[in-house]
């Protein structure tokens, strides 16, 4: 079946550096990809909607400079942690749309993300 | 606004043991609803879902029938086992078929021997 993959699925980063985080869909184009953010106990929101080949569309309250959100193809969407600060610290979950698939969404495994 | 409430974990059951994860939602149309499992270490899945009132989804032994009457998509399962050890969230799907999902806070069943 379908497969997203994401990568690393733990780093830790230092205080004010930048981070990347990586979603691939493995075996189909994903031309929506969605990153959410998990709270410790919390649900996960959505953070942005990325289309290939255009900017990333932010939720309210998402700073677009700090999460940096790049789709440069149909199998890749980056999230860059720009400036990492300690509550940045979260689960960090992609999603991929598979339009060829009556658009069923399919998940990475996450990454998580500890800024010290 | 969408939103999707669903009951407090964690919960712990003995195998064998009837399952029931109440879900409701609020939202404007008529949202399709899913339930997507996290097994341990791994990404969520698509366990089961229903696009239109009085549908229900079925899977791996797991039901949910989409109730408009009372907003719910309870999950149920008549005989759990320690396999079906996970988090289980119910989400919505705003804007059709190309819209994003709105999660739950996720419900952790753990299933003892």
């Amino acid at each position: 079946g379908a497969v997203v993959s994401q990568h690393p699925s733990r780093v830790i980063c230092k205080s004010g550096t930048s981070v990347k985080i990586e979603c691939r869909s493995l075996d189909f184009q994903a031309t929506t990809m969605f990153w959410y953010r998990q709270f410790p106990k919390q649900s996960l929101m959505l953070m942005a909607t990325s289309n290939e080949g255009s900017k990333a569309t932010y939720e309210q309250g998402v700073e677009k400079d700090k999460f940096l959100i790049n789709h440069a193809s149909l199998t890749l969407s980056t999230l860059t942690v720009t400036s990492a600060h300690p509550e940045d610290s979260s689960f960090y979950i992609c999603s991929a749309r598979d339009p060829g698939g009556g658009n069923t969404i399919y998940f990475g495994e996450g990454s998580w993300l500890t800024v010290v | 606004g969408n939103s999707v409430t669903q009951m407090e974990g964690p919960v712990t059951l003995s195998e064998e043991a009837f399952l029931t994860i109440n879900c409701t939602y609020t939202a404007t149309g008529y949202p399709s609803l899913f339930w997507y499992v996290q097994y341990p270490g791994e990404g969520l899945q698509l366990l089961l879902k229903a696009t239109k009132a009085d549908d229900k989804g079925s899977n791996k032994g797991f039901e949910a029938t989409y109730r408009k009457e009372t907003t719910s998509f309870h999950l149920e399962k008549g005989s759990v086992q320690v396999s079906d050890s996970a988090v289980y969230f119910c989400a919505l799907r705003r804007g059709g078929s190309q819209g994003n999902l709105i999660f739950g806070k996720g419900t952790k069943l753990s299933v003892k021997p």
